[in-house]
């Protein structure tokens, strides 16, 4: 059964900074990774799509990386601004053939402080 | 196209009634996914359609749901005899194709009274 871990559950930066955001996932047969943001009672925005043969991908200030034998994949945001702060949440797609379903990790609070 | 719709936004519902859940996804989207997602959590899978086609339902899902998709195009989805545990945000997403982009709507946030 896939299970996704994010850690930490939650993170408190300063303006500016670079930071990095942890997903683990225990079955490395997935199809992709994908980050999502969720703002505070909203659905979720995809932020990136990483497919299992690629090792990152790229959007402005985010950068995502995934290490499948590993299980691991990061999400690396550049100098975070106050805007930044969300909860961003990774998803293993899981399946084979036609079937196949996003398993998400908890998610991580970030909140960029001025 | 302005995204994926889900209607209503919020619900407030006493125990013990029904009630349905409306979602219209991107057109030509032929996935589409319902989630559940209670506070502090990550979103939990409920069930798929692969055009009208339900191919999957997860365990959590008890015999008090049922989702459609008729003609492959907006689906619902009915919670009967409601508990105060179903209170939650209920998410619907849909993709292009099995693995592609997923776009979620803003939600339908449950309360059960």
């Amino acid at each position: 059964k896939q299970e996704v871990t994010q850690i930490p559950a939650a993170l408190s930066v300063p303006e500016g900074e670079n930071l990095v955001l942890n997903c683990s996932f225990t079955d490395s047969a997935i199809y992709n990774l994908q980050w999502f943001r969720q703002d505070p009672g909203k659905g979720l925005t995809s932020l990136l799509l990483i497919q299992s043969s690629q090792r990152e991908q790229t959007s402005g200030r985010l950068n995502a990386s995934l290490d499948k034998s590993s299980g691991r994949s990061t999400l690396y945001i550049a100098a975070s601004q106050p805007g930044d702060s969300a909860t961003y949440l990774c998803a293993a797609y899981h399946g084979s053939g036609n079937t196949g379903k996003l398993i998400f990790g908890q998610g991580t609070t970030l909140q960029v402080k001025p | 196209d302005t995204g994926v719709s889900q209607d209503p936004r919020h619900k407030i519902t006493k125990r013990g009634q029904n009630v349905t859940f409306r979602c219209d996804p991107i057109s030509e989207h032929n996935r589409l996914y319902w989630y559940r997602q209670t506070l502090g959590q990550g979103p939990e899978f409920l069930t798929y359609f692969q055009n009208e086609a339900q191919l999957e339902k997860s365990r959590l899902l008890s015999d008090r749901f049922s989702a459609e998709r008729p003609k492959g195009s907006f689906s619902t989805l009915e919670i009967q005899r409601t508990e105060q545990g179903d209170s939650a945000m209920y998410l619907c997403a849909s993709s292009l194709e099995v693995g592609t982009l997923a776009f979620f709507g803003q939600g339908t946030r449950l309360t059960v009274v």
